[in-house]
């Protein structure tokens, strides 16, 4: 089905393990993000990548690894996961040219114990 | 550095009310401003604004964009309980979206 999806969709893990959370979308949209949503911060930017081999800082990259070797998917990765990671993570595409909306995928709960 | 602040941050009215929510924005490059509504799951999208003055609708929302002013208005008018969510502002500038903290809307019946 076309459309972005994320897995999983719920993830417990225990404090310094690594996770890695997908993220797949079947549009070749060049623009992929990765947000985390928090009680009180609404959704902030961990990391962006506006083409397959680029990727870029958002405002928390801090504790975050991304990579992008193919258009469709864009990973996130936890290298040694903290409580404070605990979240609920969404990505989103958007195709070249700015003048469209960002689609989301259903995003993924992260416990952090 | 990129920032988007909106207001109110929480806002409760009647049912039939109209209200006005603000987003005021500075990013570099700016291309679009998106608005959004979230539930209890991922953001559904609204609107997409790019030039000033242009006044989009669906249904009983509304938005407006001001370019010069760097703010834009999202609108509800005759509200319904179903209009209880979080509205989300998110403009696109220099290949990124970054969002508003969101204002959270409560309708009573």
């Amino acid at each position: 089905d076309a459309g972005i999806t994320q897995s999983p969709r719920y993830k417990i893990t225990e404090t310094g393990r690594q996770v890695t959370l997908m993220c797949h979308q079947t549009w070749s949209h060049s623009y992929m993000f990765w947000y985390r949503q928090d009680l009180g911060h609404g959704l902030r930017l961990i990391y962006y990548s506006a083409a397959a081999d680029i990727t870029d800082k958002g405002e928390v990259p801090d504790g975050y690894v991304v990579s992008r070797s193919k258009t469709e998917n864009f990973p996130l990765t936890l290298e040694s996961a903290t409580r404070s990671q605990t979240s609920v993570y969404f990505c989103a595409s958007t195709r070249t040219g700015h003048y469209t909306e960002a689609f989301f995928g259903q995003g993924t709960r992260l416990t952090v114990v | 550095e990129d920032k988007v602040v909106q207001s109110p941050l929480s806002l409760v009215v009647h049912e039939g009310d109209t209200v006005t929510l603000n987003c005021s924005y500075e990013v570099t490059n700016f291309r679009s401003l998106l608005w959004y509504k979230q539930e209890k799951k991922a953001p559904t999208f609204l609107f997409m604004l790019t030039s000033s003055g242009i006044e989009k609708k669906s249904g009983r929302l509304s938005s407006i964009l001001d370019k010069k002013e760097l703010f834009s208005i999202l609108n509800i008018t005759a509200t319904q309980t179903g209009d209880s969510a979080v509205y989300l502002c998110a403009p696109f500038g220099d290949d990124k979206i970054i969002f508003g903290k969101g204002t959270r809307l409560h309708i009573l019946p």
